[in-house]
């Protein structure tokens, strides 16, 4: 079955120290996106990509990178200059940018003490 | 940026009864999408609507776009416990923005 994939599910880290989530789609789509979710609030736009080799920042992009080096691959890294670290992050794809449904992940929950 | 503003929070309703969520744009809606989200999940999508108008229904579940293109209502007749969860509208103008979910329990 085709979908979305993100692991671990769960995610410990101490402060300082980065860490990479995993997201990986067999949907043969361009784009993905990686979004992160708080309590109360909706998702916020971290990186997208639309297609192998480029990404752009998204509306929260500060203490994050990314890369694309495979279709169906988009890791994210959370750096230690991220200043609130603790969040669930939503990995997510759709077959072009902006205009398609995307399909997401079940998420990554990451707690950094 | 588009901003997307839900209405209500969170909503408590006895199972079996009818329940209406609000998506309201800053701007005009060229592409309105309905997402479910189970707590610690991610989001299953549930309709996509474009067209000033439209309606689209999936089994108890109707969204419907005004016609200005900048209001949606989500309505479910006759609620069940497995409708329980967040409810997020996204808008897709230049990037899919999310209003902030509306959580729906449903009491057996």
């Amino acid at each position: 079955d085709g979908g979305i994939t993100q692991s671990p599910k769960y995610l410990f880290r101490k402060e300082g120290q980065n860490v990479t989530l995993s997201c990986e789609q067999n949907l043969n789509h361009d784009a993905m996106y990686w979004y992160r979710q708080d309590p109360g609030q909706g998702l916020r736009l971290i990186y997208y990509s639309q297609i192998v080799n480029d990404f752009q920042k998204g509306d929260i992009a500060e203490g994050y990178s990314v890369s694309r080096e495979k279709k169906e691959s988009f890791p994210l890294t959370v750096t230690s200059a991220q200043k609130n670290p603790t969040a669930f992050y939503l990995c997510a794809s759709s077959i072009g940018w902006s205009s398609y449904e995307q399909y997401f992940g079940p998420g990554t929950r990451l707690t950094v003490t | 940026s588009q901003e997307l503003e839900q209405s209500p929070q969170s909503l408590i309703v006895q199972e079996g009864k009818n329940l209406t969520i609000n998506c309201t744009s800053s701007k005009t809606l060229y592409g309105l999408y309905w997402y479910k989200q189970k707590y610690g999940e991610g989001l299953i999508f549930l309709m996509m609507l474009q067209k000033g108008g439209e309606e689209k229904s999936h089994e108890k579940i109707t969204a419907k776009l005004d016609e200005k293109k900048q209001q949606s209502s989500l309505h479910i007749t006759a609620s069940q416990p497995s409708h329980a969860g967040i409810y997020l509208c996204g808008a897709s103008n230049d990037r899919l923005t999310f209003g902030e979910g509306t959580q729906l329990t449903v009491n057996p």
